[in-house]
């Protein structure tokens, strides 16, 4: 079966405090590794990755993805209050599907 | 302009009625997704479509229906089979053929009283 696990599920930090998300995922035709940000409303779209070892970066946020360990990070530095979201991680079921983890739910404290 | 919309924003229901949720693209994609989101919880695929006139149950379609006969449109009918309806839904499309990431619609917000 097809899915996407996520970790923490629910985690809080105080502002300027860096955090790393983890996700890993088990798909059956795997294409890509997307990660995307929801606050309240539609998702986001942040980062996708195709291949391994290679950092993708967009200002304090930068993912990575580990493709023979099945498993990808994103990481935030310097956090502030407007990166409280619920970050979410998806694998590509080459062209069937997405496949979406549960979610990290992040709140930054001021 | 390019992007998805969904209406309407917020649907009141009494139960035991079917509702439809719309979902319009005008970015020329082939493939569409329907997911379901409750509380604290991820997306959980119902249906999706590839192509028109073809579409896939996805993980929880019992209760659902879709139709895909426009490229640009992908409703979903929410019928009285599903037994628990309430929920924020989300409609999405992507292209295919390569790695491409999916855009969401604002999502549809459905309260069955």
């Amino acid at each position: 079966e097809d899915k996407v696990v996520q970790s923490p599920l629910s985690l809080v930090v105080h502002e300027g405090d860096t955090v790393t998300l983890n996700c890993s995922y088990e798909v059956t035709n795997f294409r890509s590794l997307l990660w995307y940000k929801q606050e309240k409303k539609a998702p986001t779209f942040l980062f996708m990755l195709t291949s391994s070892g290679i950092e993708k970066k967009s200002g304090r946020l930068s993912s990575i993805l580990d493709k023979k360990e099945l498993f990808s990070i994103l990481n935030i530095t310097a956090t502030q209050t407007g990166d409280s979201a619920v970050y979410l991680c998806a694998a590509d079921n080459y062209g069937q599907n997405f496949v979406f983890g549960p979610g990290t739910r992040l709140s930054v404290l001021p | 302009d390019g992007g998805i919309t969904q209406s309407p924003k917020y649907l009141f229901r009494k139960e035991g009625q079917n509702v439809t949720l719309s979902c319009e693209q005008n970015l020329n994609h082939d493939a569409m997704y329907w997911y379901r989101q409750d509380p604290g919880q991820g997306l959980r695929l119902i249906y999706y479509s590839q192509i028109v006139n073809d579409f896939q149950k996805g993980d929880i379609a019992e209760g659902y229906s879709v139709s895909r006969e426009k490229k640009e449109s992908f409703p979903l009918t929410v019928t009285s089979a599903q037994k628990n309806p309430t929920a924020f839904y989300l409609c999405a499309s992507s292209a295919t053929g390569r790695a491409v990431e999916q855009f969401f619609g604002p999502g549809t917000r459905l309260t069955v009283l």
